[in-house]
């Protein structure tokens, strides 16, 4: 069975501040697929990353970085030089290739990352 | 980029009404659709997955005679929820995945109260 761990219920920061993210998962495929999800106040859910089991490079997006280490089973996000609009809650998911191809990604219970002005 | 679109955004109803959600994808066509249900500062539980074409698969514990689900096209999933009741407000959002994609495109979401 497939799970994902988000420890960090809220984070507070000061704007400019960096922040980390943590996603730590488990599951049994060596092929699977892990997902970074934004949910601002709005509440629409705004796709982030997509990381394949195979390709540990970290990615850099703008102020956006992630970390991805198989030997921890962790998919970290990094914030730089934060914003008031990144006030979101901010999702991890996994999907295991051996879901038959429905790929149904298993959700973290997301952190809420709120960023003071 | 991939675009899910959701009507309404926001219903009120009665309570024993029903309600029809609609999820469209808007620049492909999307043979599975995905129904989630929300509660308040909590993660996304999966309904049931909607197949264009046949029957859809619910999650054990969603009850498929109350949580209607259709996929009349390639571009549009309906879930209807019947004989509503207050305990049936939440915020339901669809999604929807690209032709041999993995990740999912989420809709606005739809705020359902019922009184």
């Amino acid at each position: 069975a497939q799970k994902v761990t988000q420890a960090q219920t809220e984070i507070s920061v000061v704007e400019k501040e960096d922040v980390t993210l943590d996603c730590v998962y488990e599951t049994r495929d060596t092929t699977y697929y892990l997902f970074w999800y934004k949910q601002p106040p709005s509440g629409e859910l705004v796709f982030l990353i997509r990381r394949n089991s195979f390709d540990e490079q970290n990615e850099i997006s703008g102020r956006y970085s992630w970390n991805f280490q198989k030997s921890t089973s962790s998919f970290n996000f990094t914030i730089t030089a934060s914003q008031v609009v990144d006030s979101a809650v901010y999702f991890c998911a996994l999907s295991e290739a051996s879901s038959g191809g429905s790929y149904i990604p298993t959700f973290g219970r997301g952190t809420s990352l709120i960023v003071h002005p | 980029g991939a675009v899910v679109s959701q009507h309404p955004s926001r219903v009120i109803c009665k309570s024993g009404t029903s309600v029809k959600i609609e999820c469209r994808s808007l620049d492909f066509q999307a043979t599975t659709m995905f129904w989630y249900r929300q509660f308040p500062k909590q993660s996304l539980m999966l309904m049931a997955t909607s197949n264009e074409g046949s029957k859809a698969t619910y999650e054990q514990g969603v009850e498929k005679d109350k949580f209607l689900i259709n996929h009349a096209s390639l571009t549009l999933s309906t879930l209807t929820v019947t004989s509503a009741h207050p305990e049936d407000s939440s915020f339901y959002i669809c999604s929807a995945r690209l032709p041999l994609g993995i990740e999912q495109y989420f809709g606005p979401g739809t705020r359902l109260t019922v009184t």
